[in-house]
């Protein structure tokens, strides 16, 4: 089946950095890759997907890149808050969408203020 | 707009009991999903429902089900409890096209904490 390797799975950045995190994937029939951020005692919440036809996708602060030949995908935030510190986790599917997402295994971030 | 909706919140069984956890998805949406949640092993999925069927199912013993009601509501249940079990169990929704097609994203509730003793 598949699998999804994250890492770091910690992370420590000052406050107005970058922080980026990686993830690669086994499956190449893979077309689904979201990224999701919990905060403490919160279930997982969506921060931005991005699907195989596409190579970037960014929403303000954030933005996810994927590369298929290389089976990686990655996260990057950029001028960081304290706001951002929390868990992120990477997922894949083959599905439709999201239909049996296998995740990653966690980066905590930490923003340094 | 209310979330998804999870009880119990947190509860405490001891080893061969069985538990029953509950999901109420976002209005309108079909598609239930469950996951469970531990250090060790992180997020893993369980199974998913869509309009009263199972489509998926994760590697999890017979000991795990669960089932869909005609208003979405799902439960799943864990019986004959080992220690291995304490984890959180999330829940999540999507909202589904038609013939189930995925057309949004998928919105997790805040879980159950499961602790067995």
């Amino acid at each position: 089946g598949e699998n999804v390797e994250q890492h770091p799975s910690t992370l420590s950045v000052q406050e107005g950095d970058s922080a980026v995190i990686k993830c690669t994937y086994s499956d190449s029939a893979s077309n689904y890759f979201p990224w999701y951020k919990q905060e403490l005692g919160k279930g997982p919440q969506l921060i931005i997907d991005i699907r195989s036809n596409v190579g970037e996708k960014k929403d303000q602060r954030i933005a996810v890149t994927l590369n298929k030949t290389a089976k990686h995908f990655s996260l990057h935030i950029t001028e960081t808050q304290p706001e951002d510190s929390a868990v992120y986790f990477c997922a894949a599917s083959k599905g439709f969408g999201n239909e049996k997402l296998t995740f990653g295994t966690g980066t905590r971030l930490t923003i340094i203020p | 707009k209310a979330g998804v909706t999870q009880t119990p919140r947190y509860l405490i069984k001891t080893r061969g009991q069985q538990v029953t956890l509950s999901c109420s998805p976002i209005s309108g949406h079909r598609s239930v999903s469950w996951y469970q949640q531990t250090p060790g092993q992180g997020l893993q999925f369980l199974f998913e429902y869509f309009s009263e069927t199972q489509r998926n199912k994760g590697n999890f013993p017979g000991r795990f089900s669960g089932r869909q009601f005609s208003n979405s509501r799902s439960e799943m249940n864990v019986s004959t409890l080992e220690l291995g079990d304490s984890a959180l169990y999330l829940c999540a929704s999507s909202l589904n096209g038609v013939s189930g097609r995925f057309i949004g994203e998928l919105f997790f509730g805040e879980g159950s904490r499961l602790t067995v003793l």
